[in-house]
């Protein structure tokens, strides 16, 4: 079974408008991390938010917000008021704390394009 | 140095034979990681280094992948008789293991192309 789960390839978003991202998770790990990256199309991989399994409130950054429902276990990644700079592909990740390497599995990432 | 840095950025070579990528982690960060990512996809684990031991190699493909951190810092991706199936960016991350969230900084990866 797939560990993270993006179901929006693509999206559409007017500028200045708010725009929500899909991530749902699966693990039987009862602590655990969830991540939001961004990466424009120059390559890199940008840390945009993070969110921790037994953190009670949901994890703002900014312009960036997750809302974390837990026992849906999702993680849907919240953009406030886009810009057209925000045009790029975001990943969710998962870090498993019984996973002594803490590596981050990712999903299959959304793109995001911005309307002017 | 100010951030992960990877060599080449790109890498053109023939099917069969031997490349090397470099990472440079953040100066201080323990932890390392080699991620491969295939175009339209999201980032897979190959291996992570905790100082300069290899502590998870479980995500390395085949024995025609190798890496080293001989030092602790620096680390070489190895691919050995490539193949077509190699083609991918290569991404190197690090994190300080010691700090709460442990964020992964990633490089802007090395781009393998194999003919």
């Amino acid at each position: 079974a797939q560990k993270i789960t993006q179901t929006q390839p693509g999206m559409f978003v007017q500028e200045k408008e708010a725009v929500t991202l899909d991530c749902t998770y699966d693990t039987s790990d009862p602590s655990y991390g969830l991540f939001w990256y961004k990466q424009p199309s120059s390559g890199e991989m940008i840390f945009l938010i993070y969110q921790g399994s037994y953190d009670q409130q949901n994890a703002t950054e900014g312009r960036y917000s997750l809302n974390f429902q837990k026992a849906r276990k999702s993680a849907n990644l919240v953009i406030s008021a886009s810009q057209l700079g925000d045009s790029a592909m975001y990943f969710c990740a998962m870090r498993e704390d019984n996973n002594a390497g803490n590596m981050l599995t990712f999903g299959g990432g959304t793109r995001l394009m911005v309307k002017p | 140095g100010a951030g992960v840095s990877q060599t080449p950025s790109n890498k053109v070579t023939e099917k069969g034979k031997y490349v090397e990528l470099r990472c440079d982690p953040i100066s201080g960060h323990t932890a390392l990681y080699w991620y491969r990512q295939s175009l339209g996809q999201g980032p897979e684990f190959l291996i992570y280094f905790q100082g300069t031991g290899a502590a998870d190699d479980s995500g390395l493909p085949n024995d025609r992948f190798f890496a080293v951190r001989p030092e602790g810092s620096v680390s070489t991706l190895k691919i050995q008789r490539t193949e077509r199936g190699d083609s991918a960016v290569y991404l190197c991350a690090s994190s300080n293991m010691g700090s709460g969230a442990n964020v992964l900084t990633f490089g802007a990866g090395s781009r393998l192309t194999v003919l």
